[in-house]
């Protein structure tokens, strides 16, 4: 059973480019989260979603990023107009849909560099 | 609001036991995580808490006192390899299940 996955795993964006940053999570999961982590800093949640609707984006930016998480396919993290401020590491995690503990499994992270 | 607190770092000796402390404020609980993350890689699943008490795996053990806002990751045996940041996270309460994470215990286990 594959892990979670992201790619790509590293990702150089001049300013003012888009970055879209895919996540599959773990099979069986319908539960995806996206976190964000600076150098020497925690995890900041950005996004949760389940399959086709957004549960809480109460820590994403209002402009210009956005996700989804398709009926097929990966959740995707875009970015639109990146700015130097945007680098970072970025987590995607997953969940089953049911059981009270839902550990939430990492991927690898994607990280992104805006030059 | 929500606050989760953690030292910034911690040494210890190889072989010895190590105690990693977590205070939380939080509107409402509903579970509270440890993760370790050993640089540049993902966080993985340590231990979960919900109920007050002590939870044991291994040379791993976590605490949770509700009432206190308190947790403890308690560490034995350290090794090398256990040289790592240690992430406490809270779990608002509800359906929603995103986490809340403090800044991380870097820990430098030294020989």
């Amino acid at each position: 059973n594959a892990g979670v996955m992201q790619n790509p795993r590293h990702l150089v964006r001049r300013r003012g480019q888009e970055a879209r940053l895919r996540c599959s999570p773990m099979k069986g999961h319908s539960h995806v989260y996206w976190y964000r982590q600076l150098p020497e800093e925690g995890l900041k949640f950005m996004v949760y979603l389940q399959k086709e609707n957004i549960i809480d984006e109460s820590g994403m930016p209002k402009e210009r990023f956005s996700a989804e998480f398709p009926k097929e396919g990966p959740s995707i993290l875009r970015i639109q107009q990146v700015v130097r401020g945007d680098s970072a590491a970025y987590f995607c995690a997953s969940s089953p849909p049911a059981g009270s503990q839902n550990e939430q499994f990492f991927g690898p992270g994607t990280r992104l560099t805006v030059l | 609001g929500q606050n989760i607190d953690q030292p910034t770092e911690m040494t210890a000796t190889e072989g010895a036991i190590v105690q990693i402390n977590c205070t939380y404020q939080t509107s409402g609980f509903n579970g509270l995580f440890w993760y370790q993350q050993h640089a540049g890689e993902a966080p993985t699943f340590l231990s979960y808490n919900v109920l007050d008490g002590l939870e044991e795996k291994g040379r791993f053990s976590s605490f949770l006192s509700r009432s206190k806002g308190y947790s403890y990751l308690l560490l034995k045996e350290l090794q090398m390899k256990d040289s790592a940041s240690y992430l406490c996270a809270v779990r608002p309460p509800g359906n929603n299940r995103k986490l809340i994470w403090g800044l991380g215990t870097s820990l430098a286990v030294n020989p």
